[in-house]
């Protein structure tokens, strides 16, 4: 089945830690996306990619850092260098023309 | 810049009334316009998607949306609504050009059913 698989599902990390998110799609698309997600305020886009080897900040990008070394993977590291990092994090993949997104599942991180 | 307003953070029904979740947006071109339902703990769906032509779009599990060009919106709609469709609702906006696949989202609505 084709689909976005994030891992882990949750996540605990001490302050002063960095942590990477999983993010994989085997939908064979070109674009790839990261939110993150706070009660009430919706989705707010961190990192985006259209190409291998290719991506540009988001409206939140400080204190996170993303890699595209494949068109499958797009992982992305939550620095010590965030100074709120708790919140609901999803990935989403689309066909570059056409917008909408799939998304996976999330990933809940906590700073303990 | 684009942009999405919900004005409702939360709506209640009663199971089997007919349901309104408001969408405003602003965008220069003709938009290209979702709803994503989200349960909670879980990624987003989609519900359905404008592009162009008819402007009442037709989607999963029973909703539908139209789009008012003179009213910038893009309200969902459903007749009669389950207990089951208690989830968050966004609507998004998508972006042309360079930017196509970039979407924007609005804060979204708590729909809450009850029995």
């Amino acid at each position: 089945d084709g689909g976005i698989t994030q891992s882990p599902k949750y996540l605990f990390r001490k302050e002063g830690q960095n942590v990477t998110l999983s993010c994989e799609q085997n939908l064979n698309h070109d674009a790839m996306y990261w939110y993150r997600q706070d009660p009430g305020q919706g989705l707010r886009l961190i990192y985006y990619s259209q190409i291998v080897n290719d991506f540009q900040k988001g409206d939140i990008a400080e204190g996170y850092s993303v890699s595209r070394e494949k068109k499958e993977s797009f992982p992305l590291t939550v620095t010590s260098a965030q100074k709120n990092p708790t919140a609901f994090y999803l990935c989403a993949s689309s066909s570059l023309g056409y917008n909408e997104q799939f998304f996976g599942p999330g990933t809940r991180l906590t700073v303990l | 810049a684009q942009s999405v307003t919900q004005p409702d953070i939360h709506i209640t029904v009663s199971e089997g009334a007919s349901l309104e979740l408001r969408c405003n947006y602003s965008y220069g071109a003709t938009p290209y316009l979702f709803w994503y339902v989200q349960s909670p703990g879980q990624g987003l769906q989609l519900l359905l998607k404008y592009f162009s032509g008819d402007t009442l779009v037709q989607g999963i599990k029973g909703f539908e949306a139209e789009f008012k060009r003179s009213q910038s919106s893009f309200n969902l709609r459903k007749p009669s609504v389950h207990w089951s469709d208690a989830a968050e609702y966004f609507c998004a906006v998508g972006a042309h050009g360079t930017n196509a696949g970039k979407s924007t989202f609005g804060d979204g609505t708590t729909l809450t059913v009850k029995p």
